[in-house]
Parts: C-alpha cells; structure tokens; sequence
C-alpha cells in the first residue's frame, strides 16, 4: 500500500461545477495536510492546508479532513477552465527529527469550459 | 518578497558527470528541502537541511548528496550521473516553527542526462 494514494484521473468536470479530489494516507501518526496544484511545466503551489478534522474553507476551495477513516479531499466551487491542472496532496508525518512530507501522485483536473 | 531562486533552470550533461545545483530559500526561512519529480515517480523527497544541518535523508543512493550554508542556501550534487536521473529538481523552502505552514517551492532544475 502506498503511503499517499490519488486517483489519477484525469478527473473531467464542466466549468462551474464542483471538482471533488481525494486522498487517502496511511501513516495514522501524519499530522498535518496540504494540496498543492501544479501546472503543466511548472512547479507547484501550496493551496491550502489542513490540521484538524472537519472543513476548513478559502475562497472556492474547501479542505475535509476525517483522521479516522485517514481521508482528505478538496472541493472546489464554480471551477474554472483555469483549475485546470494536476492537484498533489501532501502529507506531513511529523517526523521529530524534522518535517518529511510525502506526496500523492497526483489527480490531473480538466474544468471544460 | 522574493520566492524560492533555484539556478540553473535546465541542464544537460553526459552520463558519468556530475552537476550541482543551487538554491537560495525565501529570506527567512531556515529549511530547505529537497524533491525529485519524474513521470512514473511522482514527487520523491531527496533530503532536508536545516541551520546547515542535514535533518532527513529520502531513500536515494549516496551519489546524491546536499549542503546548506550559514545563509541558508543550499546545493545539491548529484555524481556519477545516470540516464534515470534525468528528472525535475525542485527545491522547497519551509519556515518551520511548531507549526509547518507548507512549502514554497522553486521553479525547478530540469536535468536531462544523455
């Protein structure tokens, strides 16, 4: 079992729609979450993270975290044709000898206009 | 204020050298940590630097190695290079306190090894 998994898409929805991503971990001792979005070519940037159970929401985007069931997602509302990207979770296992975050392969996000 | 400087953008070298690369964190931030992204890999985690201390190793082999210096820039040699090292070299820089806010990452060093 891999430690971060993603469905890999890609996952296709109209413009204006909400696009759901999910994640699943399973290190129970991970701490701390975080989605990134990358554009093709470019490096990627943090959205949002997410530290306790329950929604936490900025702007269009929405994080859900559920520590037992070891899930989190991320909503997004209205999407746009410019959302379109590949979405990376991120999780922070803690570790007490420094922060090693692991990486899910991706979901690749395609808002049709 | 300024982002992640990661230099240089693009690389090519010849199997059997080696490269270093170069990246100056966000002024402020003291952690530097270093990935890999390739196509069948996803994001792999090289190793991180803290106050020029190395403070987590990934599982690569010893020809990658790191350095920070007291200003909190860092290098990444990578010897003897192999064709499967040809890859995305992203540089991520962290403040980190109790809390970890996340990483900004740098726009990457694109090595292709021929």
């Amino acid at each position: 079992q891999k430690e971060v998994e993603q469905n890999s898409g890609p996952l296709s929805v109209p413009e204006g729609a909400i696009a759901s991503l999910n994640c699943t971990y399973s290190d129970r001792g991970s701490q701390s979450f975080f989605w990134y979005r990358q554009y093709s070519g470019k490096s990627p940037e943090l959205i949002m993270f997410i530290y306790s159970n329950g929604d936490k929401e900025d702007g269009r985007f929405t994080a859900q975290l559920n520590k037992a069931s070891q899930y989190v997602s991320l909503l997004i509302r209205d999407s746009q044709p410019s959302d379109s990207a590949t979405y990376l979770c991120a999780v922070n296992k803690g570790d007490n000898y420094g922060q090693n975050f692991v990486f899910g392969p991706g979901t690749r996000l395609s808002v049709l206009p | 204020k300024a982002g992640v400087t990661q230099t240089p953008r693009y690389l090519i070298k010849t199997r059997g050298q080696q490269v270093t690369l170069s990246c100056s964190p966000i002024s402020g931030h003291r952690s530097v940590s270093w990935y890999q992204q390739t196509p069948g890999q996803g994001l792999q985690f090289l190793f991180e630097y803290f106050s020029e201390t190395q403070r987590n190793k990934g599982n690569f082999p010893g020809r990658f190695s790191g350095r920070q210096f007291s200003n909190s820039r860092s290098e990444m040699n990578v010897s003897t290079l192999e064709l499967g090292d040809s890859a995305l070299y992203l540089c991520a820089s962290s403040f980190t306190g109790e809390v970890h806010y996340g990483y900004t990452f740098g726009s990457g060093t694109r090595l292709t090894v021929v």
